[in-house]
Parts: C-alpha cells; sequence; structure tokens
C-alpha cells in the first residue's frame, strides 16, 4: 500500500507558524476522520501529538494543531520553538485494504 | 518501569525468521486496545507492520501479510512479532505501541492510525 504524501522538509524561524501537509486519497485521509500526527526526535520513538485530524492527548501543547480539507489532512506548529525540530509523520486509516498507513514523514528545521 | 519494552536477537541471518516480543506493564494486555508493531528502516519512514487484540485476531500490512504472524498471550502480558524469509530489507528498528481505536459512546473502531503509548524501540539487523 502506498504511504501517505508529505513534503520532505519544512523550516521556520523562532515564532513563526509553520503548516504541514498530508495528502492522500478518499480511501484513507479524505474517506475518514482517522488522522494522527506523530513528533519524533532523533534517537527517540514517535510521540502522538494529534488524533481524529484535531484533537491533542493530555499533556500536548496547543502550539500543534490539526485540520482536514478533502483528502489532504494538516499540521499548524504555532510560536516555532527550537525543541519543534523534529520529523513528524501522519497516519490514516485506510479502507483500500481495512489497515493503517503512515506518511512519508517530514523534517521540521528551526531556522 | 518502561510500559512498553522489545526483546530479542539484533542479528537476524537472511532467509530466517525474525522473532520479537513485547512485554506490557502497567496496562492489562486485556484491555479495549490493539497492540501493534512498526518499523522504521535506517534513516527512513515508519512502515505498520501489523496489530492484534486481546482476542487473537490479527490484522496486517497488505504488504507483509504473507510473511508476518503477531501472537498474543495474555496471562504473560505480552505479545509477539515473527517475520519469516527476512532479507536485508527488513533491517530496521522495530517499535511495539499500544494501537488504539476510536470510541465514539459505546462504539468503537479499529484504524490502527493513533498509537498512543509506544516502545523504545529494538534494532534488527539481516546479515551473515
Amino acid at each position: 500500500q502506498s504511504a501517505l504524501t508529505q513534503a520532505a522538509s519544512v523550516s521556520g524561524s523562532p515564532g513563526q507558524s509553520i503548516t504541514i501537509s498530508c495528502t492522500g486519497t478518499s480511501s484513507d485521509v479524505g474517506g475518514y476522520n482517522f488522522v494522527s500526527w506523530y513528533q519524533q526526535h532523533p534517537g527517540q520513538a514517535p510521540k502522538l501529538i494529534i488524533y481524529d485530524v484535531s484533537n491533542r492527548p493530555s499533556g500536548v501543547s496547543n502550539r500543534f494543531s490539526g485540520s482536514k480539507s478533502g483528502n489532504t489532512a494538516s499540521l499548524t506548529i504555532s510560536g516555532l520553538q527550537g525543541d519543534d525540530e523534529a520529523d513528524y509523520y501522519c497516519s490514516s486509516y485506510t479502507n483500500s485494504h481495512r489497515s493503517g498507513v503512515f506518511g512519508t514523514g517530514t523534517k521540521v528545521t528551526v531556522l | 518501569q518502561v510500559p512498553l519494552q522489545e526483546s530479542g536477537p539484533g542479528r537476524v541471518e537472511p532467509s530466517e525468521t525474525l522473532s520479537l516480543t513485547c512485554t506490557v506493564s502497567g496496562y492489562s494486555i486485556s484491555d479495549n486496545f490493539y497492540w501493534g508493531w512498526i518499523r522504521q528502516p535506517p534513516g527512513k519512514g515508519l512502515e505498520w507492520i501489523g496489530s492484534i487484540y486481546h482476542d487473537g485476531t490479527t490484522y496486517y500490512n497488505p504488504s507483509l501479510k504473507s510473511r508476518v504472524a503477531i501472537s498474543i498471550d495474555t496471562s504473560k502480558n505480552h505479545f509477539s512479532l515473527k517475520l519469516t524469509s527476512v532479507t536485508a530489507a527488513d533491517t530496521a528498528l522495530y517499535y511495539c505501541a499500544r494501537d488504539r481505536p476510536h470510541c465514539f459512546g459505546d462504539t468503537c473502531y479499529r484504524g490502527h492510525d493513533v498509537f498512543d503509548i509506544w516502545g523504545r524501540g529494538t534494532v534488527v539487523t539481516v546479515s551473515s
């Protein structure tokens, strides 16, 4: 099954807002509100930061927000901080195989 | 204590079977969650391998389905992964994670996209 499509890299200056996109199809991102986002720092396990498109787990900063339009989900990081420098992955349910699928990942650099 | 801990050989020979176990601490593996395996090849992205429910029902990534088997032992509070006929392409960091269903009231749906608790991961290298 094909991975969801993300830009390889996104950068921004401290304090700015950036948006990471995750593009799928009507069989996954577009068909369900089952989209999650993960943050992965080097050498660490991924951390869930958004689920069900826009919900934040307890303890996750409200600087992280999620949305969806059609077949594309988005993660916005506002007030960019140095610790936000990490890899970010989206994931979604896909009915084409009734399974889960991750995005290709986006490396966020804080300038 | 670490909630999820992967264990198993760090090296597997080509064509052999990769076997890993994930021990769950502090949570009952019989709760209303799935339990999943995810891998990450060196320098690459995440790939969902599959998940299992406490009743033994399994769900696999179709690209790996012919080689994967996930099992669960509720008495030991652990679940396991077997991947057969491995090649160098199976070299990766393997994670186990709790796979949370989407629940709305009393109705829950599996999505295999919400992994809310992760192990630290274990590196498996396929080489002779």
